[in-house]
């Protein structure tokens, strides 16, 4: 079954302090993973995806295929970085996206 | 930056009435969905739809699900008679393809009384 485990719903942290979401996924192909943020009153956004390994906002996201995993990770939290992100992957050939459950990221000052 | 937009942000109906949700994917767009959140819960895919038919489907989109996109810009989402939960958030998004990023809209929050 194809699935997306996100295993905390709250992670906070404070200002500063290195920040790592968990993201565990279940799919039986080559996945191909995603972290979308939602920031408070707005829309979903694509934050990153593991195939172009890049760093956005100063995040990072490795996929790990044997721990089934991708990760997202920021050394130095922001105050600005307070938000829901939500683990993805894109399953089949519709690109439909499967997501994880979400992790409300809280920075204190 | 283009966006996709929905219509309306809120709407609230009668247990049994008809609904439908309005979407403006970004005009060069070719793949279009629908997603929903149920309070407190993940966001589920409902539908995808491609060349003006649909590509896959999930196990919520049952019969009293419909989409069209009767005009080559919008793309609706009738929901023929709501329950009570059906109450959810319910997303629209867009790509160029199968693989790029999805864009989402704002959301629509149906409430069913």
């Amino acid at each position: 079954a194809q699935r997306v485990t996100q295993p905390e719903k709250l992670l906070s942290v404070f200002k500063g302090a290195p920040v790592e979401l968990k993201c565990n996924y279940s799919y039986s192909g080559s996945p191909e993973l995603f972290w979308y943020v939602q920031y408070s009153r707005q829309r979903l956004q694509l934050l990153l995806r593991h195939i172009s390994r890049e760093s956005i906002k100063g995040f990072t996201a490795d996929l790990n295929k044997g721990e089934t995993s991708f990760h997202l990770k920021k050394p130095f939290a922001q105050e600005e970085d307070s938000a829901m992100y939500y683990c993805a992957l894109s399953s089949g050939n519709t690109g439909k996206l499967i997501f994880g459950q979400g992790t409300t990221l809280q920075v204190k000052p | 930056e283009p966006e996709v937009t929905q219509t309306p942000s809120h709407q609230v109906t009668q247990m049994g009435q008809e609904v439908i949700l309005r979407c403006v994917p970004i005009s060069n767009h070719l793949y279009f969905y629908w997603y929903r959140q149920i309070l407190g819960q993940k966001v589920e895919f409902l539908v995808s739809f491609y060349n003006n038919e649909i590509s896959e489907k999930s196990e919520i989109f049952d019969d009293q699900f419909s989409v069209e996109r009767p005009d080559g810009s919008n793309f609706t989402l009738k929901i023929r008679s709501t329950k009570l939960e059906d109450s959810a958030m319910y997303f629209c998004a867009s790509n160029r393809g199968q693989y790029p990023e999805a864009f989402f809209g704002q959301g629509t929050r149906l409430t069913v009384v």
